[in-house]
């Protein structure tokens, strides 16, 4: 089993729709959890961080499950800027390392 | 600005003939580190850094070299470069590593698409 795991889509909706993605990791002892955006062949940017009371910024939603291991991405009234490949991420080990999902595709149409 | 350079952007080479990537960061970043990206492996580590003179392997060390003489720049270095290290790379940085913050956050470089022959 892969440490972070995420569906890896493509998700395609229409504009103005709520979309959600949720990523589960595996080691009960991570304790950072990000979302980053990556653009086709560009780099990765940081989206959001995910703390344990969840964030909001903007139409973004983050949310961490502890019990369940996973966190979750909800992007809401969606826009064609919005297509892009969102990655998980976390940060779990003796050595703090951060551990890379293979990111869940998202195509918003007109 | 608050950047991470990465030259050159794209490079094509021959088998063996040996290359440097070159990575600079200008935000005093402790960390630093080096990803190749393939399609369906996602992000790999291959190096990293954790402060000057203090380099550790990643994931995928095997055919790299890495060298962090000041706190700025962290060249790769594929000293006998083969076709199965055709790949995007991407260097990145961060305030620090381990802390369970915001000053985890990684700022990467533009990527470097390299193709080995």
């Amino acid at each position: 089993r892969k440490e972070v795991e995420q569906d890896p889509g493509p998700f395609n909706v229409p504009e103005g729709a709520t979309v959600a993605f949720n990523c589960t990791y595996s080691n009960s002892a991570s304790q950072s959890f990000f979302w980053y955006r990556q653009d086709c062949r560009k780099e990765p940017k940081l989206l959001m961080s995910v703390y344990s009371s969840g964030n909001e910024d903007g139409r973004f939603t983050a949310q961490l499950n502890r019990a369940s291991q996973y966190i979750s991405l909800l992007i809401r009234d969606s826009k064609l800027s919005d297509s892009a490949t969102y990655l998980c991420v976390s940060n779990a080990g003796n050595n703090r390392k951060l551990i890379w999902g293979l990111g869940t595709s998202l195509a918003v149409n007109p | 600005e608050a950047q991470v350079t990465q030259n050159p952007r794209y490079l094509i080479t021959v088998t063996g003939k040996k290359l440097t990537v070159t990575c600079s960061q200008n935000m005093n970043h402790e960390y630093m580190s080096w990803y190749r990206q393939d399609p369906g492996l996602g992000l790999r580590q291959i190096y990293y850094s954790m402060n000057v003179e203090v380099t550790d392997k990643g994931d995928v060390p095997e055919g790299y070299k890495v060298s962090r003489k000041e706190k700025r720049n962290f060249p790769l270095i594929l000293e006998s470069p083969s076709p199965n290290q055709t790949s995007l790379y991407f260097c990145a940085s961060s305030l620090i590593q381990g802390a369970g913050n915001t000053r985890e956050k990684l700022f990467f470089g533009s990527g470097t698409q390299l193709s080995v022959l």
